[in-house]
C-alpha cells in the first residue's frame, strides 16, 4: 500500500513564525501536491512537483514556498505564519505519466494548523 | 476553465436509505474522474474512479457512471451505513494537459443517522 505521511498532526504557532509541513511518500511517486482545506471552499492547490528540485505554483502560493530536495520528500514552508494561513493541509502524491494509474493521487491524514 | 461542482451539503439520512450526491464538471479535454472520502480527522482516500466515458466506477457498495452527455459523474449507494458518515469530494484529473493535477469540488458532508 502506498503510504504518505506528514510530520505532524497537529500544529500550533505565532504569527511571525517560519514554519515547516514535511511530508514524506514511499512508492517513488514521481508528482507531489500540498493543498489547505477550508470550509467551504473545498482543497486548493498550493504548490506541486513533477521532480526533484522541480516546482510549480497552484491557486494559491501566496505566502508560501516549497523544497523537493529528494525525490519522496515534499516540504511546505511558510516564510512569517500569519493567522489567515490557519487550516488544514494536506499532502498527496502520484505515480505520474507512466503506470496503470498514473493520475490517483493517494493523501496524507493532514496537518491541522493552527496561527495564533 | 475547468471546474466541478458539487450538490451542497450537509445530507442528512437514515440508515438503510439510498443515497446519491450529484457532480457535474466542466472540462475542455477527456478528464478521468474521481470520488475521494475523508472520514472525520483523516485524510482523503479515493473511493472509486473512472477514465472514460460510459465507465462505471464502484467500490463499496458505491457507484458512479461517467456520463459525458451529460458532464456528470454522481455518487449513488443503495444502502447506507452509520460508517458512510463523511465528507465526498468529487475531482477530475486532466493528465495530458495538466500534469495530473486534480480539480476538486467543494464536498458534501453526508451524515448518517441510526
Amino acid at each position: 500500500d502506498v503510504k504518505v505521511t506528514q510530520s505532524s498532526r497537529y500544529l500550533v504557532k505565532r504569527t511571525g513564525e517560519k514554519v515547516f509541513l514535511e511530508c514524506v511518500q514511499d512508492m517513488d511517486h514521481e508528482n507531489m501536491f500540498w493543498y489547505r482545506q477550508d470550509p467551504g471552499l473545498g482543497l486548493r492547490l498550493i504548490y506541486f512537483s513533477y521532480d526533484v528540485k522541480m516546482k510549480e505554483k497552484g491557486d494559491i502560493p501566496e505566502g508560501y514556498s516549497v523544497s523537493r530536495e529528494k525525490k519522496e520528500r515534499f516540504s511546505l514552508i511558510l516564510e512569517s505564519a500569519s493567522t489567515n494561513q490557519t487550516s488544514m493541509y494536506l499532502c498527496a502524491s502520484s505515480l505520474g505519466m507512466t503506470g496503470e494509474s498514473p493520475d490517483t493521487q493517494y493523501f496524507g491524514p493532514g496537518t491541522r494548523l493552527t496561527v495564533l | 476553465g475547468d471546474s466541478v461542482t458539487q450538490m451542497e451539503g450537509p445530507v442528512t439520512l437514515s440508515e438503510e436509505a439510498f443515497l446519491t450526491i450529484n457532480c457535474t464538471y466542466t472540462a475542455t479535454g477527456y478528464p478521468s474522474l474521481f470520488w475521494y472520502v475523508q472520514y472525520p480527522g483523516e485524510g482523503l482516500q479515493l473511493l472509486l474512479k473512472a477514465t472514460k466515458a460510459d465507465d462505471k466506477g464502484s467500490n463499496k457498495g458505491f457507484e458512479a457512471t461517467y456520463r459525458k452527455e451529460t458532464t456528470s459523474f454522481h455518487l449513488e449507494k443503495g444502502s447506507v451505513q452509520v460508517s458512510d458518515s463523511a465528507v465526498y469530494f468529487c475531482a477530475l484529473s486532466l493528465i495530458y494537459n495538466q500534469g495530473g493535477k486534480l480539480i476538486f469540488g467543494q464536498g458534501t458532508e453526508l451524515s448518517v443517522k441510526p
